[in-house]
């Protein structure tokens, strides 16, 4: 059954510091996701990305992130700068129309 | 935005035992998908269930869009089941989750 690759799986990074998590989505779908986990919580909604644009973000994604597919494969999220709030798990996701996701296993952000 | 309860919010069986978990949401949706979340955090896709009934194995699924609920059931419970099963629903691009139900089997 087809994927979505998260890496790193875990990354410790200090306060302050540039963070970019990598997803390859699934090669046939057109719409990719970027979700987060904070520990013992829901799952939030950050950002939709199709046709080379953001579609919709929330009010958490602010100028601090930021999505990118540089090649037609990988799709990035970007944190400039890195705050202790931003621990949590980021989950890539994509879809071949707007529904039915599936999801990547998730990195796993520590801010120290 | 759309909002979405799970119950119940814990849930202990015994090895072998039926259960079912709720999942109620506020406004009309084209997309409901329930996942389960391992211990090592992984979100599983386990349904896409905008309407209607599916069955995967031990796990079912009924979404009856018109009274905005679904029902996850797990028969004969393994212990392998346990974790979070989350119900996350949306319109076009965006997923809201609930709070999940935390199933623990015990053997």
């Amino acid at each position: 059954e087809p994927e979505v690759t998260q890496t790193p799986s875990h990354q410790v990074t200090q306060m302050g510091q540039e963070v970019i998590l990598r997803c390859v989505p699934i090669s046939n779908h057109l719409y990719f996701y970027w979700y987060r986990q904070i520990l013992g919580q829901k799952v939030e909604f950050l950002v939709s990305f199709y046709n080379n644009e953001i579609s919709e973000k929330s009010e958490i994604f602010d100028d601090q992130f930021s999505v990118e597919r540089p090649d037609g494969s990988n799709f990035t999220l970007k944190i400039r700068s890195t705050k202790l709030e931003d621990s949590a798990m980021y989950f890539c996701a994509s879809s071949g129309i707007p529904y039915g996701y599936t999801f990547g296993s998730g990195t796993r952000l520590t801010v120290v | 935005g759309i909002q979405v309860e799970q119950s119940p919010p814990d849930l202990i069986l015994q090895e072998g035992a039926n259960s079912t978990l709720r999942c109620n949401f506020s406004d009309s949706v084209n997309n409901l998908q329930w996942f389960h979340q391992n211990p090592w955090g992984q979100l599983i896709n386990l349904f896409y269930i905008p309407s209607g009934t599916k069955q995967n194995g031990r796990l079912s699924a009924t979404t009856v869009a018109t009274e905005r609920y679904s029902l996850l059931y797990i028969s004969s419970s393994q212990t392998t089941d346990s974790g979070v099963y989350f119900c996350a629903v949306g319109v076009d691009y965006k997923l809201s989750f609930g709070a999940g139900t935390t199933v623990t089997v015990r053997a």
